[in-house]
């Protein structure tokens, strides 16, 4: 199956600063990648799909200007937290869809904004 | 959409005991489910799925049977282990490129 890796795996930073978080589909082109949100004991939450060479497609309530979506590569899509509050602490995790509906999912970024 | 639901929230088993966990889904289109497994702070884990052609699958001490009439699908896990512990998430999909709705999750803790 494909291995995603994401970066930074985990990241603190102060409010009203961006942040940018990386997915990268190692041995597999991802044309398509989700990036999902999971706060604590809550379940994954999609945000949004990143489609390479056009524009994401938002979930309804998913701030598109708040969270910024690049997908410049078959391989790589990035997700930027732009003015970051305290109530954008989650876990981010994006998946890549393999073969026969079968998702890969990155490990997840550890965001904590003070 | 999609609406996944799923119960119950929380579950506690002894250790050798069988643990089934229940979901329901709203859209017809939806024809693929997997189940995954997500310990704290690591990613989800597929542990099995099943697609709309087939009603029951089983791997190992791991079962998923699928009523499309009903549009329920269950996770069934035999001789449960301490090391069954963790978040099982339930989901559903239309298959291809779309997008995976997850239900709330369940908290399993197999006492020994």
């Amino acid at each position: 199956g494909a291995v995603v890796s994401q970066h930074p795996s985990r990241v603190i930073c102060k409010s009203g600063t961006s942040v940018k978080i990386e997915c990268r589909s190692l041995d597999f082109q991802a044309t398509t990648m989700f990036w999902y949100r999971q706060f604590p004991k809550q379940s994954l939450m999609l945000m949004a799909t990143s489609n390479e060479g056009s524009k994401a497609t938002y979930e309804q309530g998913v701030e598109k200007d708040k969270f910024l979506i690049n997908h410049a590569s078959l391989t790589l899509s990035t997700l930027t937290v732009t003015s970051a509050h305290p109530e954008d602490s989650s876990f981010y995790i994006c998946s890549v869809p393999g073969r026969q509906e079968t998702q890969y999912f990155g490990p997840g970024t550890r965001l904590l904004v003070l | 959409g999609e609406n996944v639901e799923q119960h119950p929230s929380t579950l506690s088993v002894q250790e050798g005991d069988s643990a089934v966990i229940k979901c329901t889904y709203s859209d017809s289109a939806s024809n693929y489910f997997p189940w995954y497994k997500q310990e704290l702070g690591k990613r989800p884990q597929l542990i099995i799925d099943i697609r709309s052609n087939v009603g029951e699958k089983k791997d190992q001490r791991i079962a998923v049977t699928l009523n499309k009439t009903a549009k329920h699908f269950s996770l069934h896990i035999t001789e449960t282990q301490p090391e069954d512990s963790a978040v099982y998430f339930c989901a559903a999909s239309s298959g291809g490129y779309q997008k995976v709705t997850f239900g709330i999750g369940t908290k399993l803790q197999v006492i020994p």
